[in-house]
C-alpha cells in the first residue's frame, strides 16, 4: 500500500520561500505509471491543483503560480518536492501531495501539512 | 481554464434518501472527471474516475454518470458517514480544476 507524507516548515515569512517534501512509501517514484502532484486548500475553502512532475522530472504548473512555482523529484530518496517563493498570506493553506495514476487522477494523497504565512 | 460548478452548495437530507449532486463544466472534458469525499481534517478520498468507473473498496451505494459537459454523483442510500464535503476535478487538461465543493448534511 503506498504511502505519502508531506514534511517541511509550518510557518514561513511573507515574502520568503516556502518549501515542502513529499515522502512515498511502499512504491517507487520512478515507476512509469504514475505522476506526482501538489494540490493545496486555503483554511475553509476548495482545493487548488499546483502542479504534477514525471520522475523524469519533467513538469506541469497551474499558470496562476507558475511564475513561483518549482516542484523537483529525487528518485534516489524517493521524494519530491515543491517551493513556493515570494510568499503571501494567500498562499496559506494544507498542502497536500497526491500520486495520479493515468486514467485515474489522484487516488493517494498524503495526510497534508498546514502552512500559514505570517511574520 | 476549465470552470467546475457543482451544485447544491449544501445540501441536506435523511438517512435512506437518494442523494444526487451535480458538477457542470464550462467545456467538454471528455469524460476525465473524478469525484472525491472529503470530511473535515482529512485528505480527499477518491470515489469515482473516469466519470463513472467506481474506486476499489468505495461502497457501491456511490455511483457517477454524464450527459454532456453534466456529470452527477448519486448515493443510493445515505448513511451518516456519508456526511462529508464533496468536490469534482477534471483532468481532461491543464490546469486541472476543481469544483467549489457541495457539503452534504445527514438531517
Amino acid at each position: 500500500q503506498v504511502q505519502l507524507q508531506e514534511s517541511g516548515p509550518g510557518l514561513v515569512k511573507p515574502s520568503e520561500t516556502l518549501s515542502l517534501t513529499c515522502t512515498v512509501s511502499g512504491g517507487y517514484i520512478n515507476n512509469n505509471n504514475y505522476y506526482w502532484g501538489w494540490i493545496r486548500q486555503p483554511p475553509g475553502k476548495g482545493l487548488e491543483w499546483i502542479g504534477n512532475i514525471y520522475y523524469t522530472g519533467s513538469t506541469a504548473y497551474n499558470p496562476s503560480l507558475k511564475s513561483r512555482v518549482t516542484i523537483s523529484v529525487d528518485t534516489s530518496k524517493n521524494q519530491f518536492s515543491l517551493r513556493v517563493s515570494s510568499v503571501a498570506a494567500t498562499d496559506t493553506a494544507v498542502y497536500y501531495c497526491a500520486r495520479m495514476h493515468g486514467d485515474v487522477t489522484f487516488d493517494y494523497w498524503g495526510q497534508g501539512t498546514l502552512v500559514t504565512v505570517s511574520t | 481554464d476549465i470552470q467546475m460548478t457543482q451544485s447544491p452548495s449544501t445540501l441536506s437530507a435523511s438517512l435512506g434518501d437518494r442523494v444526487t449532486l451535480t458538477c457542470r463544466a464550462s467545456q467538454s472534458i471528455s469524460s476525465w472527471l473524478a469525484w472525491y469525499q472529503q470530511k473535515p481534517g482529512q485528505a480527499p478520498n477518491l470515489l469515482i474516475y473516469k466519470a463513472s468507473t467506481l474506486e476499489s473498496g468505495v461502497p457501491s451505494r456511490f455511483s457517477g454518470s454524464e450527459s454532456g459537459t453534466e456529470f452527477t454523483l448519486t448515493i443510493s442510500s445515505l448513511r451518516p458517514e456519508d456526511s462529508a464535503t464533496y468536490y469534482c476535478q477534471q483532468y481532461n487538461s491543464f490546469p486541472y480544476t476543481f469544483g467549489q465543493g457541495t457539503k452534504l448534511e445527514i438531517k
